[in-house]
């Protein structure tokens, strides 16, 4: 089963705004990673949030972690259309290093 | 940064045929990758982890006998999908393991595989 899930499932807004996403798992973490995939393409990586940081920040990317409600948020500023993209949340499981994705929120944003 | 390549990007085959797709680390030593087939619109879920020099592990529900995996190297991992049916139509993505500096997994490009 999944571990992490992102909400919304699609986002579309204009460039210059800012878009949030959010990411609830199940099971206690050591990390969470974010990650971005442009259709049809592979995934890069974005920024890895340990379970003792509460936010972390990389650019125009903002990422929080909540570990007593398990749940996360990335935050893009000032949006671009280049940021079309998908967005996966991916947690570690059972004790291991592999991550488990989420089913990923489609960012939509119009020029 | 670490870079991960696979090869081909893309192929097509006709039923019954067997692909081979190919995982290298580029500038790094991977002793550990991993092969994720990903649907339209859906999450990526990890087929196996490959190991250098012993048998993968597969995840449950997966065929080994039907996605063999060979790690023959620290740079190199295949996934041969045998005996194609549409039904093995999917986007396939490997990752490798830094396990020597940042033990981060770098994500290969993909692989899309359609099989007519």
């Amino acid at each position: 089963s999944q571990q992490g899930e992102e909400d919304p499932q699609a986002l579309s807004i204009q460039e210059g705004e800012n878009a949030t996403m959010n990411c609830s798992y199940k099971t206690s973490i050591n990390n969470l990673q974010w990650y971005r995939q442009n259709s049809g393409r592979g995934l890069v990586h974005l920024i890895l949030i340990r379970s003792n940081e509460r936010e972390k920040h990389s650019g125009r990317l903002r990422v929080t972690l909540d570990t007593s409600k398990k749940s996360s948020s990335l935050l893009i500023t000032a949006s671009r259309a280049a940021d079309t993209a998908s967005y996966f949340c991916a947690t570690p499981t059972g004790g291991s290093y592999i991550p488990t994705f989420g089913r990923g929120t489609s960012l939509i944003v119009h020029p | 940064g670490a870079v991960v390549s696979q090869h081909p990007s893309w192929v097509i085959c006709k039923s019954g045929t067997s692909v081979k797709i190919e995982c290298r680390s580029l500038d790094f030593q991977a002793t550990t990758m991993f092969w994720y087939r990903q649907f339209p619109k859906q999450s990526l879920m990890l087929m196996a982890t490959s190991n250098e020099g012993s048998k993968a592990t597969y995840e449950q529900g997966v065929e080994k006998d039907k996605f063999l995996i060979n790690h023959a190297s620290l740079t190199l991992s295949t996934l041969t999908v045998t005996s194609a049916h549409p039904e093995d139509s999917s986007f396939y993505i490997c990752s490798a393991l830094d396990s020597l500096l940042t033990y981060e997994q770098y994500f290969g490009p993909g692989t899309r595989l359609t099989v007519t």
